[in-house]
Formats: C-alpha cells, sequence, structure tokens
C-alpha cells in the first residue's frame, strides 16, 4: 500500500498570501496525483488531478507540481473561501487507492 | 446537473447489515467506473471499494474484504453498498464518487454522504 503524507498538517495564513502545501508518496506514483478541497459539512472536491491539471471550473490561483514522490499544491493569493481541508490521493497503484491525512489552513 | 445522493444510512447494532445507495443523474451513468469512501475524524478519508462501469469486476479495501458487496443497476443509475457484519470501526460517512476515466482516475464528482452508525 502507497502511504501518502501531507505536510504541514496545520498552517495558518493571512488572505492574500501565497501558500505552498506538500504532499509526499512511499513509492513513485508518476503523476497519478489529485487534490481535493473539504470544507466543513460538505463533501471532498476534486481540484487537481495528474498532479497539474485543474478540473472543470477551478480557479487558477490553484496550481499542482511535482512528479513521482513529491507534490506541491499552491495557492497564488488565498481568498476567503479556500480555507479548508486539502487531501492529496494517489491513483497509480490500487487497491487501494489512498489519501493523505489532510493539511488544514486557517486563517491567522 | 451532475449529481450522486447517497442515502441508507443509520444507526445500526455490531454484528447487523445495512444497504447504502447512491443515485447519479445529469450523466451516462453506465460509463463510469464507481467507489464508496469513507472518512471519520481518526481515520480520514479511506477508500472502500470500487466497481466497473459495466459491473464486471469490483475491489474492495482489506479492512471490508469479505463484508461488504458494491454493486450496481445501470438501467436505475444506482449504485449499492451492501454492508454486512458491521464493526463500531465501519461507522463514518460514506460518500460514492464518479471516477471520470474507467477505475483509472481522480473522483471528480461525490455525493453529499450518507451517516452510517454502529453502536450497541
Amino acid at each position: 500500500e502507497i502511504v501518502m503524507t501531507q505536510s504541514p498538517v496545520t498552517l495558518s495564513v493571512s488572505p492574500g498570501e501565497r501558500v505552498t502545501l506538500a504532499c509526499r508518496a512511499s513509492q513513485s506514483v508518476g503523476s497519478s496525483l489529485a487534490w481535493y478541497q473539504q470544507k466543513p459539512g460538505q463533501a471532498p472536491r476534486l481540484l487537481i488531478y495528474g498532479a497539474s491539471t485543474r478540473a472543470t471550473g477551478i480557479p487558477a490561483r490553484f496550481s499542482g507540481s511535482g512528479s513521482g514522490t513529491d507534490f506541491t499544491l499552491t495557492i497564488s493569493s488565498l481568498q476567503s473561501e479556500d480555507f479548508a481541508v486539502y487531501y492529496c490521493q494517489q491513483y497509480k497503484n490500487w487497491p487501494p487507492y489512498t489519501f493523505g491525512q489532510g493539511t488544514k489552513l486557517e486563517i491567522k | 446537473q451532475v449529481q450522486l445522493v447517497e442515502s441508507g444510512g443509520g444507526v445500526v447494532q455490531p454484528g447487523k447489515s445495512l444497504r447504502l445507495s447512491c443515485e447519479a443523474s445529469g450523466f451516462t451513468f453506465s460509463s463510469n467506473g464507481m467507489h464508496w469512501i469513507r472518512q471519520t475524524p481518526g481515520r480520514g478519508l479511506e477508500w472502500v471499494a470500487v466497481i466497473y462501469s459495466d459491473g464486471s469486476d469490483q475491489f474492495y479495501a482489506d479492512s471490508v474484504k469479505g463484508r461488504f458487496t458494491i454493486s450496481r443497476d445501470n438501467p436505475k443509475n444506482t449504485l449499492f453498498l451492501q454492508m454486512n457484519s458491521l464493526r463500531v470501526e465501519d461507522t463514518a460517512v460514506y460518500y460514492c464518487a464518479r471516477d471520470p476515466v474507467g477505475v483509472s482516475d481522480a473522483f471528480d464528482i461525490w455525493g453529499q454522504g450518507t451517516m452510517v452508525t454502529v453502536s450497541s
């Protein structure tokens, strides 16, 4: 099973700041990496797939990069609606498909 | 619009059974692989099961293998999860999700979730 590790667990940032979230896989997943955003009481929403492709309707301030074992999600200028929990997920080697434990973005 | 709506959650005693449903609309259901994923505060997001678009194959997480069964009724645009021999640790919010390309891609559409509580 591929273990996905996200860092940091929590990040306190101010609106307008640029932020980078990290995700590491225990073995290579190529570019088969997705990022999801989840707000309280809601289902996860797909942001990025293929490590760097924005899903339909996702603003350009969200960008993903990386391949192999190390990946990042960058939000160029945080908006109030971006404060949420972010998860990475690999879909290269399954079953099982595996998720990271999440990074929570908090308002500073 | 493209939508998934889960139902069937509730409170059940350990050892009992429950059947979840996920009704799809706004897309050609029979063209997509479908997944069940669950979420708890302690274990985060945990993938549970996947079924191919035509129902020809299914895969399960080790934690539910032999107890849960994923199935689908394509003419009725509905996905199911039959959960038997339920355990306290199966308590979670259960989501269904769509795989946009077969069964080897990210999950692009999620339902709103249904809560399952296993407790005596």
